[in-house]
């Protein structure tokens, strides 16, 4: 199974910054996807970060809000822009396994004030 | 889009008695289904799949069963231990998986000793 590691695991920004999210995996992917969790939530799909092209933003995201990159088969990052207390959630990060399972980052836990 | 339904929200059994909890899909073209379990302020684990060509799949005390023609499918726990309280997560994809997952809504899992 592919190791998948983020950083920070947490952090509380102010409102009206941007925090970016690292996320690296031990070994290449194909897929790799953003998710947002709200407390006692289930799992909502950002984007998929597509690697040497932009991301396929889901219904309700956009670029603006939430740039994504992946340089390579291995890392990407999510940026949340212009910081509100509604940001405030956890982001998770997974990248497809070999036979397409997908694994789940540790998540960063981010707070806004 | 595809949509996952996930029952029942929150589910208490004795410790050694059985779980079941279900997930219906929308998408026919859906043929990847993987269950996740996520800890208290862990990353969702994933615990079991199954691919839209088996019927069923076991591992130890834990087996998935999909109707594809109901577009369902459950999670059953045998043998119900205290570590198993958890909230659990339905996911479903096309492409055996190398696309996008849909969460479903998650089963709070409590055992009871």
């Amino acid at each position: 199974s592919a190791v998948i590691s983020q950083k920070p695991s947490r952090d509380i920004c102010q409102r009206g910054t941007s925090l970016t999210i690292q996320c690296q995996v031990d070994s290449q992917v194909t897929m790799m996807f953003w998710y947002r969790q709200q407390p006692g939530q289930s799992l909502t799909l950002i984007a998929t970060a597509n690697q040497g092209s932009e991301a396929t933003y889901e219904s309700g995201f956009v670029i603006d809000k939430f740039p994504i990159s992946r340089p390579n088969l291995t890392f990407s990052t999510l940026t949340v822009s212009n910081l509100s207390p509604e940001d405030s959630s956890i982001y998770l990060c997974s990248g497809g396994g070999t036979a397409n399972e997908q694994f789940f980052g540790p998540g960063t836990r981010l707070t806004v004030l | 889009g595809e949509n996952v339904e996930q029952h029942p929200s929150t589910l208490s059994v004795q410790e050694g008695d059985s779980a079941v909890i279900k997930c219906t899909y929308s998408d026919s073209a859906s043929n990847y289904f993987p269950w996740y379990k996520q800890e208290l302020g862990k990353r969702p684990q994933l615990i079991i799949d199954i691919r839209s060509n088996v019927g069923e799949k076991k591992d130890q005390r834990i087996a998935v069963t999909l109707n594809k023609t109901a577009k369902h499918f459950s999670l059953h726990i045998t043998e119900t231990q205290p570590e198993d309280s958890a909230v659990y997560f339905c996911a479903a994809s096309t492409n055996f998986g190398n696309e996008k997952l849909t969460f479903g809504t998650g089963t709070r899992l409590t055992i009871i000793p």
